[in-house]
């Protein structure tokens, strides 16, 4: 069953934590993305990978850490300077780079912060 | 950058009637438009998605229509049936960009 996994899918930390998602794909794709979406607005690009032990920062990275050992994973840091934690974060996934090629979503993972 | 904005926010059809969404887009390079449907609680999935290379791609009851000149394209639906009830969000891109930019998103609603 090839796909994009993301846990857990709900998350709960207190203020002043710093928290890690959860991204794994099976569909030997050479790029991978975080995404962060709130009500009403669409989706925002935080770091993207398109390769292992490289990644480049999106829109809004500050506050964000990622890292890329494995072509499979992709692991996005929520630390204690993001301002504004709680979101849906989506991770995807492409086969190539340069964003013409298809993206593939995981489920998401709901972060509450409080 | 790319900005790309997408209207209405909200649409609300009877079953069986059409949708339409709109977007425009900035960057006049941009090649690639990919249109997403998120269900409730779940990651976007592409549903169609088109090139610069051609003005309209059909599938089944969804098309897809690119006018490059005056830098908008738009999604349609024919036919719309409750299950088509999602947040559509459209996205553009241009080879060797990064990643793509994503429209804010239309709320469907078919009512039976």
């Amino acid at each position: 069953d090839g796909g994009i996994t993301q846990s857990p899918k709900y998350l709960f930390r207190k203020e002043g934590q710093n928290v890690t998602l959860s991204c794994e794909q099976n569909l030997n794709h050479d790029a991978m993305y975080w995404y962060r979406q709130d009500p009403g607005q669409g989706l925002r690009l935080i770091y993207y990978s398109q390769i292992v032990n490289d990644f480049q920062k999106g829109d809004i990275a500050e506050g964000y850490s990622v890292s890329r050992e494995k072509k499979e994973s992709f692991p996005l840091t929520v630390t204690s300077a993001q301002k504004n934690p709680t979101a849906f974060y989506l991770c995807a996934s492409s086969l190539g780079t340069g964003g013409t090629y298809e993206q593939y979503f995981g489920p998401g993972t709901r972060l509450t912060v409080t | 950058g790319e900005n790309v904005e997408q209207h209405p926010s909200t649409l609300s059809v009877q079953e069986g009637d059409s949708a339409v969404i709109k977007c425009t887009y900035s960057d006049s390079a941009s090649n690639y438009f990919p249109w997403y449907k998120q269900e409730l609680g779940k990651g976007p999935q592409l549903i169609i998605d088109i090139r610069s290379n051609v003005g309209e791609k059909k599938d089944q009851r969804i098309a897809v229509t690119l006018n490059k000149t005056a830098k908008h394209f738009s999604l349609h639906i024919t036919e719309t049936q409750p299950e088509d009830s999602a947040v559509y969000f459209c996205a553009a891109s241009q080879a060797g960009r990064r990643a793509l930019t994503f429209g804010s998103g239309t709320r469907l609603q078919v009512q039976p």
